[in-house]
């Protein structure tokens, strides 16, 4: 069964500066889907951010960018210039193929300091 | 482009009462996914249908949990009778059938708490 695991319960980075969130997964698969979401305490579910397994180069959306090792099955998420508004609970998930469940890790909660 | 609508947003009940979740997915999207999501956990998928067939519902305690997609658009899950354990949020999510199948949108989730 595939698995993610989220090693930082919680981080916390000063506004404006940079900050990277980890992310391991587990899997046999060699096509597969890799996600980042947001939650804030509103406990909306945001996309911040999707990798392709068969793509080599790493996604970025704005200050959003992701290191995507696929040999280390490792995928951490960047957040540049972090803004207050970044401040939610950060999920890493993982989908086998379109149209499949999504596996969640555990979050990290990420705090920013004004 | 309206998002995926759920009600109620909050929900309290007795345990051994029953309770009933809606679900409106985004308009075109065939599929969609019931998840659980206990409080410091990440969410869990209970039930995803492909238009109004079950695809997956192996994550589903069906001695208490229902849930059916009747037209192949909206939904309802329903919890009878409710444990103390299933205190939670419920996330409904949806996809697309062609462009970006793989990523769900979500709606803002239901809290309920069983007392």
């Amino acid at each position: 069964a595939q698995t993610v695991t989220q090693s930082q319960p919680e981080m916390s980075v000063q506004e404006a500066e940079t900050v990277t969130l980890s992310c391991t997964y587990d899997t046999s698969e060699s096509d597969y889907y890799l996600f980042w979401y947001k939650q804030p305490p509103s406990r909306q579910m945001i996309l911040v951010i999707r990798q392709e397994a068969y793509k080599q180069q790493n996604a970025t959306e704005n200050r959003f960018s992701v290191n995507f090792q696929k040999a280390a099955k490792s995928f951490s998420l960047k957040i540049s210039d972090s803004q207050l508004g970044d401040a939610a609970m950060y999920f890493c998930a993982y989908s086998m193929e379109y149209g499949n469940k999504l596996v969640f890790g555990a979050g990290t909660i990420l705090r920013v300091k004004s | 482009e309206a998002g995926v609508a759920q009600s109620p947003r909050y929900k309290i009940i007795e345990k051994r009462q029953s309770v009933a979740f809606w679900c409106n997915p985004i308009s075109g999207h065939a599929t969609l996914y019931w998840y659980q999501q206990i409080l410091g956990q990440g969410p869990k998928l209970l039930i995803q249908f492909q238009n109004n067939g079950v695809v997956d519902d192996s994550q589903l305690p069906k001695d208490r949990f229902s849930a059916e997609r009747l037209k192949g658009v909206d939904s309802t899950l329903k919890i009878q009778p409710a444990k103390l354990e299933d205190s939670a949020v419920y996330l409904c999510a949806s996809s697309p059938e062609h462009v970006n199948q793989e990523t769900q949108y979500f709606g803002p989730g239901t809290r309920l708490l069983v007392l």
